[in-house]
């Protein structure tokens, strides 16, 4: 069956960085988009970023102002998402999803927790 | 990009029918047959009941519907179990990005 296992979260600080990752397998993953969600606690899904299933077309929100990057690797069947400059407002959990315009499977999310 | 507007909470009895409206603009709702609907849980993980406005993926209910008019789309429940008890998103594409609604409760009486 379908599983996304992402990992890399955690606390980090204010300006810090960090490297989410997200296993896929029980599908060809090198045929799918992949997009990046988050959850801030309490709040609503915030589309964050999407990738191509050949890497050559990506795409972020606007508001995230260039500090994340997707990226995949399709021979570790692998989507990962760098996140630079981090602020309190990121706090969330982020999720990795298969699909562009819409999201058919999800993982089980990771915390990432930026404080001092 | 701004959010979807959904109503912030609905509810119904056991039952009944409800409908979820999510108004966007010409930009997303409106451009693109592309409206998904997720449903959660609290302490869940989302899960897609509607995509491509009124597709339902293996799996999900008949009970669940959608459609779109204009920029507003909308998820009908219909049969309403206490077990639709979650909050529900509304999602489009909106030309190279995504968008969500802000979330609606659902609340089975």
């Amino acid at each position: 069956q379908v599983q996304l296992v992402e990992s890399g979260g955690g606390l980090v600080k204010p300006g810090g960085s960090l490297r989410l990752s997200c296993a896929a397998s029980g599908f060809t993953f090198s045929n799918y988009y992949m997009s990046w969600i988050r959850q801030a606690p309490g709040k609503g899904l915030e589309w964050l970023s999407y990738i191509s299933s050949g890497s050559t077309y990506m795409n972020n929100a606007d508001s995230l102002r260039g500090r994340f990057t997707i990226s995949r690797d399709n021979a570790k069947n692998s989507l990962y998402l760098q996140m630079n400059n981090l602020r309190a407002e990121d706090t969330a959990i982020y999720y990795c999803a298969s699909g562009r315009y819409y999201l058919d499977y999800w993982g089980q999310g990771t915390l990432v927790t930026v404080s001092s | 990009q701004s959010a979807l507007t959904q109503p912030r909470s609905v509810s119904g009895s056991p039952g009944q029918s409800v409908t979820i409206s999510c108004t966007g603009t010409s930009s997303d709702v409106g451009g693109f047959n592309y409206v998904s609907w997720y449903q959660q849980h609290p302490g869940k993980v989302p899960k897609l009941m509607i995509f491509d406005v009124s597709k339902r993926p293996s799996g999900v209910p008949d009970r669940f519907s959608g459609s779109k008019s204009g920029n507003t789309a909308s998820l009908t429940i219909s049969g309403l179990q206490a077990e639709d008890e979650a909050d529900y998103y509304c999602s489009s594409y909106a030309g190279d990005q995504g968008v969500f609604g802000g979330g609606t409760k659902l609340t089975v009486l």
